[in-house]
């Protein structure tokens, strides 16, 4: 398996522009997990899902982040507008029995 | 709800200097525990798992583990560091068939001096 997938690996945008982070899990793991990563407030869990439905959103920021998992093998983590705060990396983790993380998006928005 | 907790922020140790990184966990019932290690620039990759069986869990590296129920902790070893050891070490425990996520402490950053 190639283990979880992210893309892009790196983003740089400007302040006000929508960003797209995608993951795909590994196959047959029904848990997904999107974590953002900063020196100030280390890792963080944003949202997870199980089968594909938002069990807890509770870490989400705010309203300009949204994540969507349309089915098993997709999920995105939306930010719209971007804000330089939301620099960070954003890691996708998918679990059967245990969770594995993807390599991360670094974004930067400036 | 649970937590985790790692006693140490930041760990200097020498080549060749033995390691402990303490982790406990508040909640009763039955757990599953790991350690993960996050090379810096990468992400978090797992070192270690218990789920049930023997307490005492060999990772890769050379690393182990020992469940201890009674004081509700999970501390990470290793008796001989490498300056490639130097790293984010984070401990995470989960309830198994309650909510899936992870709760995960806030990390052990390792510095290995050559």
């Amino acid at each position: 398996d190639a283990g979880v997938i992210q893309s892009p690996r790196h983003e740089v945008t400007e302040m006000g522009q929508e960003v797209t982070l995608r993951c795909k899990p590994i196959s047959g793991h029904d848990y997904l997990f999107w974590y953002r990563q900063t020196m100030m407030r280390g890792l963080e869990l944003l949202i997870y899902f199980n089968n594909n439905v938002p069990i807890d959103d509770s870490g989400m920021p705010e309203d300009r982040f949204s994540a969507k998992m349309p089915n098993a093998s997709f999920s995105t983590l939306k930010i719209q507008p971007s804000e330089p705060r939301d620099s960070a990396v954003y890691f996708c983790a998918s679990m059967g029995r245990t969770q594995y993380f993807g390599p991360g998006t670094r974004l930067t928005v400036l | 709800a649970q937590s985790v907790s790692q006693h140490n922020h930041h760990v200097i140790l020498s080549e060749a200097a033995s390691l402990e990184l303490g982790c406990n966990y508040s909640y009763g019932g039955t757990v599953n525990l790991f350690w993960y290690v996050q090379y810096p620039g990468q992400h978090l990759q797992l070192l270690l798992k218990y789920f049930s069986g023997d307490p005492l869990v060999k990772g890769i590296k050379g690393f182990e583990a020992e469940f201890i129920k009674s004081k509700f902790s999970f501390n990470l070893r290793k008796p001989s560091v490498q300056w490639s050891d130097t790293a984010e070490y984070f401990c995470a425990v989960n309830v198994p068939r309650s909510q899936g996520n992870l709760i995960f402490g806030k990390g052990t950053k390792l510095s290995v001096k050559p």
